[in-house]
């Protein structure tokens, strides 16, 4: 149980363009939803925290015009990055929580963008 | 600013050995997990811990949180190559909707 989906798994995209990635909790209903961004051989940095049918709340130094989210049910989120730049490149990972154990987060396999 | 200060950063052993990874924070945390990632593939959740003092066992791994909550560790009893991967502790503070304080991450490689 508690599997979460993110899609595409991977996508190159070209600079000024923009790129929406996909995060769905497969078997159960997520009561938040996490994005995060991580470079190589470095931990996760948080971007920001989104509820179902709330605006998400971005963490400091995250653009929010540039990182856009939407959580439109309790199974699905979306980040959208807009007019993508080289620099955006990175490992994009959501992850969900449900239920009174909100701190434990399941994470899914990530996203891998690279802007040219 | 909250931390999570997570050592070693890096850790090259022999199979078989044991290792210890620590987490120490001045926060003090509702509850603490910690999560292995492979790489390109998200982290996976390991164990939680809850209660001061509390130790939990998966197997070869011993997980440990400190009596006072702001801190723990991990140990792992004879090393197999299929331990290798980057371990992350996360820590949850009280109040704060579930978000987690990441550690920098242990890069463990474990050599045949």
């Amino acid at each position: 149980g508690a599997v979460v989906s993110q899609h595409p798994s991977w996508v190159i995209c070209k600079s000024g363009t923009s790129v929406k990635i996909e995060c769905r909790s497969l078997d159960f209903q997520a009561t938040t939803m996490f994005w995060y961004r991580q470079f190589p051989k470095q931990s996760l940095m948080l971007m920001a925290t989104s509820n179902e049918g709330s605006k998400a709340t971005y963490e400091q130094g995250v653009e929010k015009d540039k990182f856009l989210i939407n959580h439109a049910s309790l199974t699905l989120s979306t980040l959208t990055v807009t007019s993508a730049h080289p620099e955006d490149s990175s490992f994009y990972i959501c992850s969900a929580s449900y239920g009174t154990a909100i701190y434990e987060q399941y994470f899914g396999p990530g996203t891998r963008l690279t802007v040219t | 600013t909250q931390l999570l200060e997570q050592s070693p950063q890096f850790l090259s052993i022999q199979e078989g050995e044991n290792l210890t990874v620590y987490c120490n924070s001045s926060s003090v945390f509702s509850s603490l997990q910690w999560y292995r990632q492979e790489p390109g593939e998200g982290p996976v959740l390991l164990v939680t811990v809850v209660t001061g003092g509390e130790v939990k066992k998966l197997k070869r791994l011993t997980f440990q949180f400190g009596d006072a909550r702001k801190d723990s560790s991990l140990h792992i009893t004879a090393a197999q190559p299929g331990d290798t991967g980057l371990y992350l502790c996360a820590g949850a503070l009280y109040n704060q909707g579930g978000k987690l304080i990441f550690g920098q991450g242990t890069e463990l490689s474990v050599k045949p």
